[in-house]
């Protein structure tokens, strides 16, 4: 079955350290999506695509970072984690156009110390 | 974009019919009526989605009022797994973030056995 997984599920990293958060889809859906959500709050756009090579930033996107290399993948980078980064991370995916569903991840809990 | 207004919390005994509201006064002709509901330690899954007319499926209906400026989530008979925060949210088809999600605190549901 087509699924779309995230990696590592928990991570502890130190302040100051690159950080990289692996999400994979395997529906070849073209638009993929990072959210954070904070304790007790909705989610928030931090980056999104909608295509190989394309990337685009979202509500929340300073100190973060994308790449699209291939349809499947959309890794996140915390280019110097701070503690405010502290949050759990949900890669989300959908089909082209203006399809109505999105699929999401089961997230990566990442405390920054 | 438009916004939505929903209760933070509410209760339901298990078994019993649950209705739970949104409020979007400022909706668009463009924007769809989109709900979706994350279980306790899960990413967001979609329920349902409509733009004018009442629509059903296998998890719940959505009612939509005349004028578009609300919407109820109804589930017919609430089961404990029902337990989660259900989001209701709009999406312009027209507007070049068609194909994005903005999610608001949302309603925490509870279900009392």
């Amino acid at each position: 079955d087509a699924e779309i997984t995230q990696s590592p599920r928990h991570k502890i990293t130190e302040t100051g350290r690159q950080v990289t958060l692996a999400c994979h889809q395997t529906w070849n859906h073209n638009n993929m999506f990072w959210y954070r959500q904070d304790l007790g709050h909705g989610l928030r756009l931090i980056h999104y695509s909608y295509g190989v090579q394309d990337t685009n930033k979202g509500e929340v996107s300073d100190g973060y970072s994308v790449s699209r290399s291939n349809t499947e993948d959309l890794p996140l980078t915390l280019e110097s984690a701070a503690s405010s980064q502290t949050s759990v991370y949900f890669c989300a995916s959908s089909d082209g156009g203006n399809s109505y569903e999105q699929y999401f991840g089961p997230g990566t809990r990442l405390t920054v110390t | 974009d438009a916004k939505t207004t929903q209760p933070n919390s509410m209760e339901s005994n298990e078994e019993e019919p649950v209705h739970l509201p949104c409020n979007h006064s400022t909706i668009s002709g463009t924007d769809y009526i989109h709900w979706y509901r994350q279980l306790p330690s899960q990413g967001p899954e979609y329920v349902i989605h409509g733009l004018t007319s009442n629509v059903n499926n296998r998890m719940a209906s959505l009612a939509i009022a005349e004028d578009r400026k609300s919407s109820t989530l109804i589930l017919h008979r609430a089961t404990l797994r029902d337990a989660a925060v259900y989001y209701c949210i709009l999406r312009d088809v027209a507007g070049g973030s068609a194909r994005q999600l903005t999610f608001g605190s949302g309603t925490q549901l509870t279900v009392l056995p």
